[in-house]
């Protein structure tokens, strides 16, 4: 079966220092791959996905970045953090198929930045 | 662009009852999948059920199903015999076909489901 692992479950980073988070797939192959951010009480906003090995595409103009290294392995940082980047950091991955559309969640990160 | 209203920001319902949770969406797609997704206290996000909109029946998973109106654009999720471990936030979400738009998905700002003994 397929897991996800996302690390670490919480973090606080003082502002201007870096940030690594990363996700990691089990089970499947090729997946792809998001990191999504969600503010307190509200619904997920799209930061970055990934289709491939070492291709990322980024949804909002901020001061993170993405990478993917390998197939299975998905990471989220920053050179130099804000306040504005605090908040719960999600990773998924979605199937390709018709039976398996959807989201698999990571378990989240809840980043504080002060 | 797509987008997702949920309109009911909370809802509370007694045990063993039904409550119904609502969604519209606006899209100029014919191919796409909605889903609503469920995140309890621990904030771990679980894929709930989901509709093909190719599908003219409702998808059904045990205790939930959902009410798929595609020409109204409207998703709403029916939960039978409330349970106090459905107490949780609910997102209602859209995904457009993901060889057109890589899987990508918007989500409403969700429904705060309380379950009361």
């Amino acid at each position: 079966s397929q897991t996800i692992h996302q690390w670490p479950a919480t973090l606080v980073q003082p502002v201007g220092s870096p940030l690594s988070l990363e996700c990691t797939v089990e089970g499947t192959s090729n997946p792809n791959l998001y990191w999504y951010r969600q503010a307190a009480g509200r619904g997920l906003q799209l930061l970055f996905y990934s289709v491939g090995i070492g291709q990322i595409s980024s949804e909002v103009p901020q001061n993170l970045s993405a990478s993917r290294p390998q197939d299975r392995q998905f990471i989220l940082s920053s050179k130099k953090l804000l306040l504005s980047d605090s908040g719960f950091y999600l990773c998924a991955w979605s199937g390709v198929t018709d039976n398996n559309y959807g989201y698999t969640f990571g378990s989240g990160t809840r980043l504080t930045v002060v | 662009a797509q987008t997702v209203t949920q309109s009911q920001p909370e809802m509370s319902v007694q045990e063993a009852e039904t409550v119904t949770l609502s969604c519209t969406y606006d899209t100029s797609e014919s191919n796409y999948y909605l889903f609503w997704y469920k995140q309890p206290p621990s904030r771990q996000m679980i894929l709930v059920i989901r509709q093909e909109a190719y599908k003219q029946q409702n998808a059904t998973e045990n205790r939930f199903s959902v009410n798929f109106q595609k020409a109204a654009k409207s998703f709403s999720l029916k939960i039978s015999d409330s349970q106090l471990g459905d107490t949780a936030m609910y997102f209602c979400a859209f995904m457009k076909h993901v060889y057109t738009n890589a899987g990508k998905s918007t989500f409403g700002d969700g429904t705060t489901l309380t379950v009361k003994p």
